[in-house]
């Protein structure tokens, strides 16, 4: 058990509406990652935020959306849901704002998008 | 930017022999490179790492070796066994900003 924590385990949507993942960082971790991991596909990163604020931006889409909150939980936003959304979306935390420090992964939401 | 490039994609080897992955990275300001193991239905874990003024580490049947003038790092595990079968990652990161990942390689262990 990593620490992180992630909600809902699975969802399951229809196309062109909007989820929000949920995930909880280790105790005392201040930075929150969110990635995607489609079927047979690497890590995708999508955005850092650290200590409330925006840190890093990967290739995370317009219609996606994130933020983190004073009791550093995150919440991913997804909107617009197409078929291609489906995936595995994965939380970690780490304690730095930095590359150079391990990364705690969360046990991850899988999105299907009908 | 850096890129990071994994070999092979796919990697099947007998129970009891070695595995070796490879990654060569881009950015000669990379400083650290660490690997992470997804085992099926889980996040990935950190396994090991290595900074760049250190040519190799080890823990237990597992070591990584760092080339920086060849810009290449390897993951070797030794005396392999079922419950290596997992998904490898490697990563690296210049100057401690954001990790760049590896495309994963899938480690098969046939008994």
């Amino acid at each position: 058990d990593s620490g992180v924590t992630q909600t809902p385990k699975h969802l399951i949507t229809a196309t062109g509406q909007r989820v929000t993942l949920r995930c909880s960082p280790r105790s005392g971790d201040l930075s929150v990652y969110w990635y995607q991991q489609s079927l047979d596909q690497g890590l995708q990163f999508l955005i850092q935020y650290y200590n409330g604020e925006e840190r890093a931006k990967g290739n995370i889409l317009e219609r996606f959306s994130a933020q983190q909150f004073p009791d550093l939980h995150s919440e991913l936003n997804l909107s617009s849901l197409e078929l291609g959304d489906s995936a595995l979306y994965f939380c970690a935390s780490s304690a730095l704002a930095g590359g150079r420090n391990e990364q705690f992964f969360g046990p991850g939401t899988r999105l299907t998008v009908l | 930017g850096e890129n990071v490039e994994q070999h092979p994609s796919t990697l099947s080897v007998q129970e009891g022999d070695s595995a070796v992955i490879k990654c060569t990275y881009s950015d000669s300001a990379s400083n650290y490179f660490p690997w992470y193991k997804q085992e099926l239905g889980k996040g990935p874990q950190l396994i090991i790492d290595i900074r760049s003024n250190v040519g190799e580490k080890k823990d237990q049947r597992i070591a990584v070796t760092l080339n920086k003038t060849a810009k290449h790092f390897s993951l070797h595990i030794t005396e392999t066994q079922p419950e290596d079968s997992a998904v490898y990652f490697c990563a690296a990161t210049p100057q401690n900003y954001q990790l760049i990942w590896g495309a994963g390689t899938k480690l098969i262990i046939k008994p």
